[in-house]
């Protein structure tokens, strides 16, 4: 089977950045995704890498190592609304997607 | 353009019952895959369905079941309902070939 783990909870600074750690243990897989979703709210999508190294988007950037069974996002310039959960997960045959337990970000002022 | 749309938005139920659960697919997508979140967790995959078959399964029981209609919208069915069946139901669809899901607003299931 697959897991991921990732710290439950990370607490950052308004303006400052933030890196969400996320290992994972899986015989094969075609991606690492992350997804975001804020309290009673929809999981929404953030990154995805299929290849290792950066991937940047805006404010977020998202890494992997497949020699290290190991990604990272990267949340720059935090804002109040980016206090959310946030999951990694990995994406096998035709998007049957393993999400990770989560890692719910709180930004503080 | 309309995203994912599930119904209904909550639910209560009784143990021993059954539930269908609806999702409308996003405009163009063509493949919808079903979860189930319990509270603090993540999505744990349960089916998808593509071309009106089931895919792909995780690791749920047989009393778990679904269907997808010729317009691509979906139907998760729960049968002999149980207490630990209390959870978020999230509907994702996507295009076949695509590694990003769009995710519903969930349907709340509770399970008495």
């Amino acid at each position: 089977g697959q897991s991921l783990e990732q710290p439950s909870e990370v607490t950052a600074v308004e303006g400052a950045i933030v890196q969400i750690n996320c290992t994972y243990q899986t015989s094969g897989f075609y991606g690492l995704s992350w997804y975001q979703q804020h309290d009673g709210g929809a999981p929404t999508f953030l990154s995805y890498n299929a290849l290792d190294g950066l991937e940047e988007t805006g404010r977020f950037s998202s890494f992997l190592s497949r020699s290290d069974s190991y990604g990272y996002l990267l949340l720059q310039e935090l804002q109040m609304k980016d206090s959310a959960s946030y999951f990694c997960a990995l994406s096998g045959g035709y998007q049957k997607v393993t999400f990770g337990t989560g890692t719910k970000l709180q930004v503080i002022p | 353009d309309a995203g994912v749309t599930q119904s209904p938005t909550h639910l209560i139920k009784t143990r021993g019952q059954q539930v269908t659960l609806r999702c409308s697919p996003k405009s163009g997508h063509d493949t919808v895959s079903w979860y189930q979140q319990a509270l603090g967790q993540g999505p744990q995959f349960i089916f998808q369905y593509y071309e009106e078959e089931e895919r792909q399964r995780g690791n749920f029981p047989d009393r778990f079941s679904g269907h997808q209609f010729p317009n691509y919208s979906s139907e998760l069915n729960v049968n002999a309902l149980l207490l630990g069946d209390s959870a978020l139901y999230l509907c994702a669809s996507s295009r076949r070939q695509g590694y990003e899901q769009y995710f519903g607003p969930g349907t709340r299931l509770t399970v008495t």
